[in-house]
């Protein structure tokens, strides 16, 4: 059974930074593409970012292009999310998401619970 | 890039009714195309992909169909455990897209 667990969302300044974790079990983590999406309050799903089995390729929203970078360790089937500059905007509920494929981001079969990231004055 | 539309934005529907969730994308996706299914404080959900397969252990009272830019969601017979809020996601481009989401609740 597919476990996602993310890790490190908190309260951040405008213009700081927070890294996000993402913990896998349950598959053979360096087989599928991993994407972070995320859900700002009352607002729907946003997709956020996307790395492949191997990490060879990231793809990223234009909302979070040059601000944020997917990483991921697959000796320790974990999925990160650096994020920096952040905005008000930014705030939102990160989910950390598995991909039913390993190149291109195309569908999601499993999510986590996700992690609340506040960005606040 | 490509933008996803849905329609109704919220629906009031009441248990047993037949219910279809309208998707519509900016260009053509072929048959690219999945929806979820997301409820309050849960993770989202794969219901159907490549337009119209189900995922594995949905029930069959959802299908979907559809190609090109135009796509529906359709519950034929409306269960108390499928109020909640459905989006459709493109996957036709390197990036995906998601609509904006349907609110499905009750009458």
């Amino acid at each position: 059974q597919v476990h996602l667990v993310e890790s490190g969302g908190g309260v951040a300044q405008p213009g700081r930074s927070l890294r996000l974790s993402c913990a896998a079990s349950g598959f053979t983590f360096n087989k599928n593409g991993m994407h972070w999406v995320r859900q700002a309050p009352g607002k729907g799903l946003e997709w956020v970012a996307f790395i492949s089995f191997d990490g060879s390729n990231e793809y990223y929203a234009d909302s979070v292009k040059g601000r944020f970078s997917i990483s991921r360790d697959n000796s320790n089937n974990t999925l990160f999310l650096q994020m920096n500059s952040l905005r008000a905007e930014d705030t939102a509920l990160y989910y950390c998401a598995k991909d039913v494929e390993a190149i291109f981001g195309v569908v999601i079969d499993s999510w986590g619970q996700g992690t609340l990231v506040t960005v606040s004055s | 890039d490509i933008q996803m539309t849905q329609s109704p934005s919220t629906l009031s529907a009441s248990v047993g009714d037949r219910v279809t969730i309208t998707c519509r994308a900016s260009q053509s996706i072929s048959n690219w195309l999945a929806w979820y299914q997301h409820k309050p404080g849960k993770a989202p959900k794969l219901l159907i992909y490549k337009a119209s397969v189900l995922e594995s252990g949905v029930p069959s009272r959802f299908s979907g169909s559809g190609s090109g830019t135009d796509f529906t969601l359709t519950i034929s017979s409306l269960q108390p455990d499928d109020f909640a809020t459905y989006y459709c996601q493109q996957y036709d481009s390197y990036s995906l897209t998601f609509g904006p989401g349907t609110k499905v609740d009750i009458k």
